[in-house]
């Protein structure tokens, strides 16, 4: 079974400084996606960036960066340049791809918050 | 192009009423799933379906809980007799195929609360 852990249930941040969040994964499957999404206190689950597994370059998405280490199992996100409202929780997830079989796996969550 | 809508928003149901939960998936978006947040907790897969088929729902409990997305009309997630521990925020969303690319973009959620 496919499983995501986030182990920093919570991290915070000097607003401009640079933040790294943790995942790592556990799977069998060669071609996968992995995602970061974000949920403000409105809980709108919004997509930040996303890296497929057979690509070796790290995704990039104006300030957050990804640490993609496919041997390791690890997903890392990189926030540069913080700003108060990249305050939120973060969620790691996977998702295989095989048609009939897209169902996005969650890791818990880490709790940012942005001190101004 | 509007995104994914459910209603309600939020839900309060006693514990053995029944809840009935939608979502009206983007335009042109076929494909339909539903996820489960617990309080403080990462979404929870529940149920994939298309249009008049349930494609997966290994995480959907035994019991109590039936999702449908009719041919016309929006996706309905039904929890019957509803019990305190099913309390938790519903979220809903559509993608317009399974081939690679093919992003899920999300609802805003509804929230129920049973007492």
């Amino acid at each position: 079974a496919q499983t995501v852990t986030q182990s920093q249930p919570e991290m915070s941040v000097q607003e401009a400084e640079t933040v790294t969040l943790s995942c790592t994964y556990d799977t069998s499957e060669s071609d996968y996606y992995l995602f970061w999404y974000k949920q403000p206190p409105s809980r709108q689950m919004i997509l930040v960036i996303r890296q497929e597994a057979y690509k070796q370059q790290n995704a990039t998405e104006n300030r957050f960066s990804v640490n993609f280490q496919k041997a390791a199992k690890s997903f890392s996100l990189k926030i540069s340049d913080s700003q108060l409202g990249d305050a939120a929780m973060y969620f790691c997830a996977y998702r295989i791809q095989i048609q009939g079989a897209q169902k996005l796996v969650f890791g818990q969550g880490t709790r940012l918050t942005i001190n101004p | 192009n509007a995104g994914v809508m459910q209603n309600p928003r939020h839900l309060v149901r006693r514990r053995g009423q029944e809840a009935r939960l939608r979502c009206s998936p983007m335009k042109g978006h076929s494909h339909v799933y539903w996820y489960r947040q617990l309080p403080e907790e990462g979404l929870k897969f529940m149920v994939y379906l298309q249009k008049e088929n349930i494609i997966d729902e290994s995480g959907m409990p035994k019991e109590r809980f039936s999702a449908e997305f009719p041919k016309e009309g929006p996706s309905i997630l039904r929890i019957q007799q509803v019990v305190r521990g099913d309390s938790a925020a519903y979220f809903c969303a559509s993608s317009p195929g399974a081939q690679r690319g093919y992003e899920q973009y999300f609802g805003p959620g509804t929230r129920l609360t049973v007492t």
